[in-house]
């Protein structure tokens, strides 16, 4: 069966300072990979996607960026963090090239003070 | 701009109630329709997916889809305590990058012993 890993579970980081966030999938090959960021009282909004290795779109215009070292690792990356960076972020899959469903990791709760 | 429309809440039902939710959506060649549970804190569960006119039953959870009214909606029969969440629509086409999810903000579900 099929797992989605994220880590860390929670941060508190400074503003200005740096971000790693890291998604690994099992148990399945050549995911479309999602990032999603859900900011208080706001709904998931879309950051990047990817559809291969070192294939990377972006949605919204930010301080983020995202790489795909490997079929089944997604990595969420900034050099400075904002304030509005804070919220909570999940890494998602979904089988290439279907448009089927979606499954989301445990996500990420950052918090940037 | 495509939008999933969703009435925030809190919905509140007895136990043992018929639980409704809707959403609407704007983007008229939506072809995948999904409902998302998200418990406080938690990440979003799949629950249902729909993808053609009329009904899908599973369990307790049967998912409505008109596509002419463009409005896909959700019931939880016999409603428990434990189905106390909010509950997510989400919608994709092959028009969304990567088949990227659009989501509603949510319905917030109060089922009450």
């Amino acid at each position: 069966s099929q797992t989605i890993h994220q880590w860390p579970a929670t941060l508190v980081q400074p503003v200005g300072s740096p971000l790693s966030l890291e998604c690994t999938v099992e148990g399945t090959s050549n995911p479309n990979l999602y990032w999603y960021r859900q900011a208080a009282g706001r709904g998931l909004q879309l950051l990047f996607y990817s559809v291969g290795i070192g294939q990377i779109s972006s949605e919204v215009p930010q301080n983020l960026s995202a790489s795909r070292p490997q079929d089944r690792q997604f990595i969420l990356s900034s050099k400075k963090l904002l304030l509005s960076d804070s919220g909570f972020y999940l890494c998602a899959w979904s089988v290439r090239l279907a448009g089927g469903e979606q499954y989301f990791g445990p996500g990420t709760r950052l918090t940037v003070t | 701009q495509k939008e999933v429309e969703q009435n925030s809440g809190p919905l509140s039902v007895p136990e043992g109630a018929i639980a409704s939710l809707n959403c609407t959506y704007s983007d008229r060649v939506s072809q995948s329709f999904f409902w998302y549970r998200q418990y406080s804190g938690k990440s979003p569960e799949l629950i249902m997916s729909i993808y053609s006119n009329g009904d899908k039953e599973d369990g307790r959870f049967t998912a409505q889809l008109n596509k002419a009214s463009q409005y896909v909606s959700l019931l939880i029969r016999d409603s428990q305590p434990s189905d106390s969440a909010t509950y997510l629509c989400a919608v994709t086409s092959d028009t969304n990058s990567g088949y990227a999810l659009n989501f509603g903000k949510g319905t917030s579900l109060l089922v009450t012993p």
